[in-house]
């Protein structure tokens, strides 16, 4: 158990640009979660998976926003069009299906910057 | 839609001693999950004490317990023992039974210092 993976660490972008973030989660989890963090804020959901199917999505998540789990297994985020309020903590969270209420996990997350 | 609400930004504790942070939430329905997540400075966020809505008991979790008043609608959090360790933005956070939604809705958090 390697625990939850998420890549980059760090992101600094210009306004505009479009940013990819990647997420591994825990060996077998088949659940997947994505959240974003603000500067003095909890956690807010965007979106979950289980398997290779998105399942939930928040309406935060804008059309400029898109998270794919092609195989079950990494899932990638991607924010096109990058805005000076993108700027967050990107968490990422896996869990295991198996039986009811797993916790989630959660990876040190990727901080987007955006000049 | 439910919200939590965590109403001390910040407390602090001298080590060895207890202190409790408090959690309200709002929600009209009957069976959920509720939890605390420990976020320590730059590291990741993991999970402290989970209680069932449906269970009468406090959950435990060594130094860890939970005051759960369903009819308050309170889930405070008693850390025992205060450890330098232990120091940390803690976050309260409820999950729905129903419609098969799995998000977590958090609050905005304490900040807990420990003193030694």
């Amino acid at each position: 158990d390697t625990g939850v993976s998420q890549n980059p660490r760090h992101k600094i972008t210009k306004r505009g640009q479009n940013v990819t973030f990647r997420c591994d989660p825990i060996s077998e989890h088949n659940r997947l979660y994505w959240y974003r963090q603000t500067l003095g804020q909890g956690p807010e959901f965007l979106t979950y998976f289980q398997n290779e199917a998105q399942l939930e999505k928040s309406r935060l998540l804008s059309d400029r926003f898109s998270a794919e789990r092609p195989k079950g297994s990494f899932s990638t985020l991607e924010i096109q069009r990058t805005e000076q309020g993108d700027s967050a903590m990107y968490l990422c969270a896996s869990a295991s299906g198996y039986e009811e209420n797993q916790p989630q996990h959660f990876g040190d997350g990727t901080r987007l910057s955006i000049l | 839609a439910q919200t939590v609400t965590q109403s001390q930004p910040e407390m602090s504790v001298q080590e060895a001693e207890t202190v409790t942070l408090s959690c309200t939430y709002d929600t009209s329905e009957s069976d959920y999950y509720l939890f605390w997540y420990k976020q320590p400075p730059s590291r990741q966020m993991i999970l402290v004490i989970r209680q069932e809505a449906y269970k009468q008991q406090n959950a435990t979790e060594n130094r860890f317990s939970v005051n759960f008043q369903k009819a308050a609608k309170s889930f405070s959090l008693k850390i025992s023992d205060s450890q330098l360790g232990d120091a940390a933005m803690y976050f309260c956070a409820y999950r729905t039974t129903q419609g098969g939604s799995e998000k977590l809705v958090f609050g905005k958090g304490t900040k807990l210092t420990v003193n030694p």
